[in-house]
């Protein structure tokens, strides 16, 4: 199976801040990955595809990046809405699988 | 626009069984591989098994293979997750989510989700 490590696992940070969560996969998953946000009590939500290709709707201040086994996902310049658990998923091959999860706390 | 609707969760003994349904609407339900993946409380996501939209393809992750089965009835736009031999392990919040594939089988994420259904295993 796939591993996927995110880091951090916690972040706080102010709105306006920029900032960067990272994804490590155990081995090369190409451009296989996806970003998802998740506030407590409601389902996942699609933010990126592709690594990099922003899901309809998503505001263009998030964005991703990354090929192979390193990716990124960055919020420039963050609203009180972007306060939430965010996390990657690869879809290279089953079993798909998540990274544990970088929850963005409010400094 | 995209509905999906879980239902069957609930409490139920170790051991025992339980069946999840997911409605789906405001789309062609028939063209599109649907997925199962669940969330133990206070965890992370984790993938549980897909069919494929012609139903001919199945797979699982390995902690629920030989358990759970899934299905759908395209007829009904119903996809289900029989779950047999429940373990406490298995108490989450299932979603049921569709692959953004239409009509294909190829490497996709997960585009649209339900709201959750709960599945409590204790004694």
């Amino acid at each position: 199976d796939i591993q996927m490590t995110q880091s951090p696992s916690t972040l706080s940070a102010s709105v306006g801040d920029r900032v960067t969560i990272t994804c490590r996969a155990s081995q090369s998953i190409s451009s296989w990955l996806a970003w998802y946000q998740q506030k407590p009590g409601k389902a996942p939500k699609l933010l990126i595809y592709k690594a990099s290709t922003l899901e309809s709707g998503v505001p263009s201040r998030f964005s991703g990046s990354g090929s192979g086994t390193e990716f990124t996902l960055t919020i420039s310049s963050l609203q009180p809405d972007d306060f939430a658990t965010y996390y990657c998923q690869q879809y290279k091959s089953y079993p798909y699988t998540f990274g544990q999860g970088t929850k963005l706390e409010i400094k | 626009q995209v509905q999906l609707v879980e239902s069957g969760g609930g409490v139920v003994q170790p051991g025992r069984s339980l069946r999840l349904s997911c409605v789906a609407s405001g789309f062609t339900f028939s063209s599109y591989a649907m997925h199962w993946v669940r969330q133990a409380p206070g965890k992370g996501l984790d993938w549980v098994a897909v069919i494929s939209y012609d139903v001919s393809k199945k797979y699982y992750a390995d902690s629920v293979k030989g358990r759970f089965t899934v299905s759908r009835d395209n007829s009904k736009n119903k996809l289900y997750l029989q779950m047999n031999s429940l373990r406490g392990e298995d108490t989450a919040v299932y979603y049921c989510a569709r692959d953004p594939g239409e009509r294909q089988w190829e490497p996709y994420y997960f585009d649209h989700w339900g709201q959750g259904i709960l599945v409590t295993v204790s004694s």
